[in-house]
């Protein structure tokens, strides 16, 4: 159980476009979602924490007009990557929290983003 | 501040035992994890500890101690596909996790 699902799972854009990535918890209802960002050879990055139904909490250093964060339902958050820049390219990966036991996160398979 | 610590590499032999370190620094202390990455996908989720002591599950185990913010993970048998970077966590009292660089592991036949 407790599987979620990230879509797309690689994608290319040019400078100046806008991405979105979609995180679904498949098979539970997310109490929250959290996206990180993962460069090579780095640890993970949080970017933002989000509820359902309310703003996202963005961590420091992370623009939130740059990274849009909705979370529409209990089972799907989204992250708008607006007017993406070659910097941008990253491994975004998010994960959702059931709310049960120890608060433990699963993790979608992640989003490798390339601007070009 | 809040801090995780873990070596960057480490390589062993296949069939022998591993110990990955981390050492800990969090405001406040809801627990320690330990996640398996392998190159290009996401964590996954290998043991939680909150109390003292050692957790065992199958190959893996995972040892901690609050008092002096120190875990240790534990792989035996070691296999070729244990090959992968191993994230330490602490989760603060804000229930967020305080993730490690990551430790390298490079097994050898």
């Amino acid at each position: 159980g407790a599987v979620v699902s990230q879509h797309p799972s690689w994608v290319i854009c040019k400078s100046g476009t806008s991405v979105k990535i979609e995180c679904r918890s498949l098979d539970f209802q997310a109490t929250t979602m959290f996206w990180y960002r993962q460069f090579p050879k780095q640890s993970l990055m949080l970017m933002a924490t989000s509820n359902e139904g309310s703003k996202a909490t963005y961590e420091q250093g992370v623009e939130k007009d740059k990274f849009l964060i909705n979370h529409a339902s209990l089972t799907l958050s989204t992250l708008t990557v607006t007017s993406a820049h070659p910097e941008d390219s990253s491994f975004y990966i998010c994960s959702a929290e059931t709310g049960h036991d120890y608060n433990e996160q699963f993790f979608g398979p992640g989003t490798r983003l390339t601007v070009l | 501040g809040q801090n995780i610590d873990q070596p960057t590499e480490m390589t062993a032999t296949e069939g022998a035992i591993v110990q990955i370190n981390c050492t800990y620094q969090t405001s406040g202390f809801n627990g320690l994890f330990w996640y398996q990455q392998h190159a290009g996908e996401a964590p996954t989720f290998l043991s939680y500890n909150v109390l003292d002591g050692l957790e065992e599950k199958g190959r893996f185990s995972s040892f901690l101690s609050r008092s002096k913010g120190y875990s240790y993970l534990l792989l035996k048998e070691l296999q070729m596909k244990d090959s992968a970077s191993y994230l330490c966590a602490g989760m603060d009292s804000n229930y967020q996790l305080i993730w490690g660089a990551g430790t390298k592991l490079i097994i050898k036949p």
